[in-house]
């Protein structure tokens, strides 16, 4: 089956600790994204990547880092300078371009802090 | 101001009941609409794009109104299963690329 997948579901970060959430996808998507999403409040994009080995900051990318090797791996790192760090992290993917029409988003890590 | 702003809700509806909400947005040259819906704990899906002509999905429809800048959905003979959040997503085009802005999602609850 085609889609994306995340790992791991949930995730318990402690403090000063840097985390690392998977995000892969066999769709073929040149595009893919990070969204944080907390309660009460829209889908907020962290990184987005339009293509291999290129990426670039969203709107709250401080205190995360992202890499893009391969087309169809999107890792997502959550620093120890992220402070407040616990939301439920979506990951997407989607062909890409000025008018791509869908997102196409992972089943999500909810990350806890202890 | 939010760029993509929805009433919470939550739409208590009776099931066979019709509902509709709106979502208003800020930018002005947005030019793709869509309505995503995302259950209890899930990731959003989506549920339709929004044409400039309306649109109908099944029991689903969808409306733009670019003068006043708002996207509605309307859903006829509700169903247990309608119980979700929708959000409201719209598409802000840059030079590159299409960037989405995402409402924080409006409750609906059918009930028996």
């Amino acid at each position: 089956d085609g889609g994306i997948t995340q790992s791991p579901k949930y995730l318990f970060r402690k403090e000063g600790q840097n985390v690392t959430l998977s995000c892969e996808q066999n769709l073929n998507h040149d595009a893919m994204y990070w969204y944080r999403q907390d309660p009460g409040q829209g889908l907020r994009l962290i990184y987005y990547s339009q293509i291999v080995n290129d990426f670039q900051k969203g709107d709250i990318a401080e205190g995360y880092s992202v890499s893009r090797e391969k087309k169809e791996s999107f890792p997502l790192t959550v620093t120890s300078a992220q402070k407040n760090p616990t939301a439920f992290y979506l990951c997407a993917s989607s062909t890409g371009g000025k008018y791509q029409e869908t997102q196409y988003f992972g089943p999500g890590t909810r990350l806890l802090v202890l | 101001r939010k760029e993509v702003e929805q009433d919470p809700g939550p739409f208590n509806v009776p099931e066979g009941a019709t509902v509709a909400f709106n979502c208003t947005y800020s930018n002005s040259a947005s030019q793709s609409f869509f309505w995503y819906r995302q259950d209890c704990r899930k990731e959003p899906k989506l549920l339709m794009s929004v044409y400039s002509s309306g649109n109908e999905d099944g029991r689903f429809t969808a409306q733009l109104n670019r003068a006043s800048q708002y996207i509605s959905l309307l859903i006829r003979d509700s169903k247990l299963s309608d119980s979700a959040t929708y959000l409201c997503v719209v598409n802000t085009q840059t030079d590159s690329w299409g960037k989405l802005q995402f409402g924080a999602g409006t409750q609906v609850v059918v009930t028996p």
